[in-house]
């Protein structure tokens, strides 16, 4: 089992419409949990980045994360056309200081 | 904010040379930096972590004799692919951050490597 687990896409929104996002991990002990942006040819650019069971809110997106079952999901509300890119989920692990390590990532397609 | 400079963004060099790649953090402090590879399609993968004034931790898999990383002052990582071959292009990234990673590392523009 990967260590943190995307689903490639394509993910395929309207726009304005709300775009969600799913990363699931393996180490229950894992402590810091981040979302980030990757368009096509570019370096990462960090989202949001959660640590408490529960939503935070920044902007038009939503982190959620829900440790006993083991997931973290990014929302975007009311999508827009900038917003395709390809979301990739990194958390540190337990034990692992500050290291990350990255999920595949999702690629987000928002269609006019 | 943070700023990671990463320099050159791409290169291409003939098989069998060595190439430098620089990663500065240009309003902090970075004891640690780290750099990544990703191939197209697929995600980062980190290569090693970079330490100041000592040596850096490779992972596993990754040959230490061939990414040389030397991270001799705070602001300043160098990562020299020596002996290159095609099988070594990729993006490669560093990244670091101004608070030992708690709210998220920032990453530098990357550097295309073209190895012909």
């Amino acid at each position: 089992q990967k260590e943190v687990e995307q689903n490639s896409g394509p993910l395929s929104v309207p726009e304005g419409a709300i775009a969600s996002l799913n990363c699931t991990y393996s180490d229950r002990g894992s402590q810091s949990f981040f979302w980030y942006r990757q368009y096509s040819g570019k370096s990462p650019e960090l989202i949001m980045f959660i640590y408490s069971n529960g939503d935070k809110e920044d902007g038009r997106f939503t982190a959620q994360l829900n440790k006993a079952s083991q997931y973290v999901s990014l929302l975007i509300r009311d999508s827009q056309p900038s917003d395709s890119a390809t979301y990739l989920c990194a958390l540190t692990p337990a034990g692992g200081g500050n290291k990350l390590t990255f999920g595949t990532g999702t690629q987000l397609k928002v269609e006019l | 904010g943070a700023v990671v400079s990463q320099h050159p963004s791409r290169v291409i060099c003939k098989s069998g040379t060595s190439v430098k790649i620089e990663c500065r953090s240009l309003d902090f402090q970075a004891t640690t930096m780290f750099w990544y590879r990703q191939f197209p399609k697929q995600s980062l993968m980190l290569m090693a972590t970079s330490n100041e004034g000592s040596k850096a931790t490779y992972e596993q898999g990754v040959e230490k004799d061939k990414f040389l990383i030397n991270h001799a002052s705070l602001t300043l990582s160098t990562l020299t692919v020596t002996s290159a071959h095609p099988e070594d292009s990729s993006f490669y990234i560093c990244s670091a951050s101004t608070t030992g990673g708690i709210y998220g590392y920032t990453f530098g523009s990357g550097t295309r490597l073209t190895v012909v």
